[in-house]
């Protein structure tokens, strides 16, 4: 199975200033199919971005992601009170679908 | 809107079966280009794929629970399932039903704990 592996662990940010998250595949990934997911406590994780790229429905344009192949990073432009949750990648080219272990982003 | 809703037993001994259904309104569960899927979470962990159905012929589990895991559509109902055997105590999660490849719609989760 492809092993999704995300850095940080923790994120410690300022409100307003950039957040880069980091998710790397253990094997390439098919068609580039890799999400990432929001999930805020006692809630189900909500989709942000899918095929590497692509920003899902009602999703803030502060919210991007990038990548292919391996690497793939998710970037909140400018990180607001809303956004100190956790973000998973889950990667859904081949099954089985995996997930990365999760970034938690703190408030510095 | 489509909306999934969970439920199921909260409690199971161990070495007994859990059966989940997931109850789909707001879209159907057949004849669509969805995979439903089963998706878990112990607490203060990350997410476990468990295993996805599409059409009711063609299923793929997690090679971790391929051999306790069983899902299906019952089509009459709208509904999805999940039989998991011979549970334990590491199968104590919250139980999430999905729908779609990336995971666009997710219901609200249910906690299953193994417990004699």
């Amino acid at each position: 199975e492809n092993v999704l592996t995300q850095s940080p662990g923790t994120l410690s940010l300022s409100p307003g200033e950039r957040a880069t998250l980091s998710c790397r595949a253990s094997q390439t990934i098919r068609g580039d199919y890799l999400a990432w997911y929001q999930q805020k406590p006692g809630q189900a994780p909500r989709l942000l971005i899918y095929a590497a790229s692509s920003r899902a429905t009602g999703v803030p344009d502060r919210f991007s992601g990038f990548g292919s192949a391996t690497d793939f990073t998710l970037t909140i432009s400018r990180v607001e009170p809303e956004d100190y949750v956790v973000y998973y990648c889950q990667q859904y080219g081949d099954p089985p679908v995996t997930f990365g272990q999760g970034t938690r982003l703190e408030i510095k | 809107q489509v909306h999934l809703e969970e439920s199921g037993p909260g409690l199971v001994k161990p070495s007994q079966t859990l059966s989940l259904t997931c109850t789909v309104s707001g879209g159907s569960v057949s004849n669509t280009p969805y995979y439903w899927t089963w998706i878990r979470q112990p607490a203060g962990k990350g997410l476990e794929w468990i295993g996805r159905v599409y059409n009711n012929k063609d299923t793929f589990y997690s090679p971790s629970l391929s051999a306790r895991a069983t899902i299906s559509i019952d089509m009459s109902k709208n509904q999805f399932s999940l039989r998991l055997t011979y549970m334990t105590a590491a199968d104590t999660a919250v139980y999430y039903c999905a729908r779609g490849y990336p995971f666009d719609s997710w219901g609200h989760g249910i906690l299953v704990t193994v417990s004699s």
